[in-house]
């Protein structure tokens, strides 16, 4: 099986801007999550979508967005870019079965906002 | 407090050497617990989930969990040059097995 896909893998921006990362689950996987991750907070979680609703949320202002289509593909959005947003974004799959579960993370996004 | 807390690194072990990682978590109806690997430059890489007190073996990797101390750790045997990285630890509280909640890891030196 292919693993979790993220696009672009590299990307720079201006501050004001807006940026939008894709990401493609392990194919059978429902759950898709994103993640911040800074030297400074480590690994943060963003929210989480399953069967297209957002099923939890993570501390983060409103500029960040996201949603998820009914293949499973997931987009998140920043709006408003701002410097401290320079970070890894990771996206990661979820597989269940049985009661335990399983976690899958993909290349990630590295954003520059300059 | 963090609600998820990692032994401060960096740890440096000769090679050969068991290493160990440490965690611990707030949150007593945490239930979940995985351990995951992560290269300079790249994502993490899930190692072991552990899910029951008691100990968990999978190669040379050893995974331990005792909830009523709401401790978890990581024992890596006969350690390699190849195992150097930062480990993190993950704990889900069971809202939602999508959301992970991460320590802020400890950076592994396994020397020849």
């Amino acid at each position: 099986k292919a693993g979790v896909t993220q696009t672009p893998r590299y990307l720079i921006k201006t501050r004001g801007q807006q940026v939008t990362l894709s990401c493609s689950p392990i194919s059978g996987h429902r759950s898709v999550s994103w993640y911040q991750q800074t030297p400074g907070q480590g690994l943060q979680f963003l929210f989480e979508y399953f069967s297209e609703t957002q099923r939890n949320k993570g501390n983060f202002p409103g500029r960040f967005s996201g949603r998820q289509f009914s293949n499973s593909r997931s987009e998140m959005n920043v709006s408003t870019l701002e410097l401290g947003d320079s970070a890894l974004y990771l996206c990661a799959s979820t597989f269940l079965a049985g009661g335990s579960y399983e976690q899958y993370f993909g290349p990630g996004t590295r954003l520059t906002v300059t | 407090q963090k609600e998820v807390e990692q032994n401060s690194g960096p740890l440096s072990v000769p090679e050969g050497a068991i290493a160990s990682l440490n965690c611990t978590y707030s949150d007593r109806v945490s239930q979940s617990f995985f351990w995951y690997r992560q290269y300079s430059g790249k994502s993490p890489e899930l190692i072991m989930s552990i899910y029951s007190n008691g100990d968990k073996e999978d190669g040379r990797f050893t995974a331990q969990l005792n909830k009523a101390s709401q401790y978890v750790s990581l024992l890596i045997r006969d350690s390699q040059p190849s195992d150097s990285a930062t480990y993190l630890c993950a704990v889900n509280s069971g809202t939602s097995y999508g959301k992970l909640t991460f320590g802020q890891g400890t950076i592994l030196t396994v020397h020849p």
